[in-house]
């Protein structure tokens, strides 16, 4: 089993739709994670990091359930500039071991 | 915008020749990373930097040697290159109180014919 899994994907979505991406992790002893979400040859960019109460910035909103560990992503009201990769990460050891992964992407069509 | 350059951007180069690509910062981090990204599976971690001349490996460290001499420069060295080692690399810093969160530098394509 691979440390950390994400939808396949695609996912291809009308403006204004509300989407939502999950993520999965082996590794109990993970202490932080991420949403990041990176363009077509370019470099991964922080979108979030998410907290065990749940966090929300804008449209998006994070949610991590430690027990089922499990990561979640939820966008509203979906945008053209959303069309993106999402890629969870996974922190196991402060300042080491950042798992990332496959990534999921999304399409945000007119 | 993180501070962090990556060069070259581009590089194309042949078989069992030596190729150094250089991450520089300007915002004095301790951690830095080195990944390679390739289609089917996503980022994995090369090598990391926890200070000057201290570097350990990551899950797939094998063909490749790092040195970090000063605090902003990271440099990725692959002493003979071999076409598996086609990849788009991307150099991070670690940031925030427990260096937790990562920002990425611009990465590298680098072919090898």
């Amino acid at each position: 089993r691979k440390e950390v899994e994400q939808d396949p994907g695609p996912f291809n979505v009308p403006e204004g739709a509300t989407v939502a991406f999950n993520c999965t992790y082996s590794n109990s002893a993970s202490q932080s994670f991420f949403w990041y979400r990176q363009d077509c040859r370019k470099e991964p960019k922080l979108l979030m990091s998410v907290y065990s109460s749940g966090n929300e910035d804008g449209r998006f909103t994070a949610q991590l359930n430690r027990a089922s560990q499990y990561i979640s992503l939820l966008i509203r009201d979906s945008k053209l500039s959303d069309s993106a990769t999402y890629l969870c990460v996974v922190n196991i050891r402060r300042g080491q071991n950042f798992v990332f992964g496959p990534g999921t992407r999304l399409s945000v069509l007119p | 915008d993180a501070g962090i350059t990556q060069s070259p951007r581009h590089k194309v180069t042949e078989t069992g020749t030596p190729v150094t690509l250089r991450c520089h910062q300007t915002e004095n981090h301790r951690y830095m990373y080195w990944y390679r990204q390739d289609p089917g599976h996503g980022l994995r971690l090369i090598h990391y930097s926890y200070g000057v001349k201290d570097t350990d490996k990551g899950e797939v460290s094998d063909g490749y040697s790092v040195s970090r001499s000063k605090t902003e420069d990271f440099l990725l060295t692959l002493e003979s290159a071999t076409s598996s080692q086609t990849s788009v690399y991307f150099c991070a810093i670690g940031r925030g109180l427990e260096t937790d969160t990562q920002y990425f530098g611009p990465g590298t394509r680098l072919t090898v014919l």
